[in-house]
């Protein structure tokens, strides 16, 4: 079945780059997203990417897909204290179907 | 619009009694989802809707739940006898649901569910 995997935690100073990675096991997997949570409140989508780019940036955000290892990675540059919060990885296979997510990486920028 | 909404955003109830929830979709909107969320856990989805239509349920969807989405519109979700393992976050999200393009799902605030 489809399994998203990340890491727990991450631990950032101000100003550095954060990178949260992810891996996936569904190789059909099409659409990979990112969404941030912050406490208390829903998801907010920060960023999406196709199986069929290597790398997409916005703004302070890069996203790297190996689609070889399965393995998507998000890049905060400049990490800001506003940036605390959980993230998560979330797949789907097909357009209009069910995202599958990971458990969240959570975000902490150490000021 | 100012996006997907929840309603209530928390709920208390007590073990063996009955919620509903409400979720209003992003206008035009043609696809909802619900999904749930424990704590430490990422969103697992429940079910999903096109326009009226229910079209898909997951395993975690025991018989005591029931969505509905009468006119295409807003939905309900509707735990009944609640046990205390339903305590949980509810999250409903919406997408164009039409072709071309991503079809993005946007994601409500989520009503906070406690039982006691």
């Amino acid at each position: 079945g489809e399994d998203v995997e990340q890491s727990l935690f991450l631990s950032v100073r101000e100003g550095d780059s954060s990178v949260i990675n992810c891996t996936y096991t569904d190789s059909s997997s099409t659409y990979l997203y990112w969404y941030k949570q912050e406490p208390g409140a829903g998801l907010q989508l920060l960023t999406y990417i196709f199986s069929n780019m290597d790398m997409k940036q916005d703004q302070r955000l890069t996203v790297l897909l190996n689609k070889k290892d399965k393995h998507l990675s998000l890049r905060i540059a400049d990490t800001q204290t506003g940036d605390s919060a959980i993230y998560f990885c979330a797949e789907s296979p097909f357009r209009n179907t069910p995202l599958v997510f990971g458990k969240g990486t959570r975000l902490s920028v150490i000021a | 619009d100012t996006g997907v909404s929840q309603d209530p955003r928390h709920k208390i109830t007590k073990r063996g009694q009955n919620v509903t929830f409400r979720c209003d979709p992003i206008s035009e909107h043609n696809r909802l989802y619900w999904y749930r969320q424990t704590l430490g856990q990422g969103p697992e989805f429940l079910t999903y809707f096109q326009n009226e239509a229910q079209l898909e349920k997951s395993r975690l969807l025991s018989d005591r739940f029931s969505a509905e989405r009468p006119k295409g519109s807003f939905s309900t979700l509707e735990i009944q006898r609640t046990e205390q393992g339903d305590s949980a976050m509810y999250l409903c999200a919406s997408s164009p649901g039409t072709s071309g393009g991503t079809d993005t799902q946007y994601f409500g605030p989520g009503t906070r569910l406690t039982v006691l």
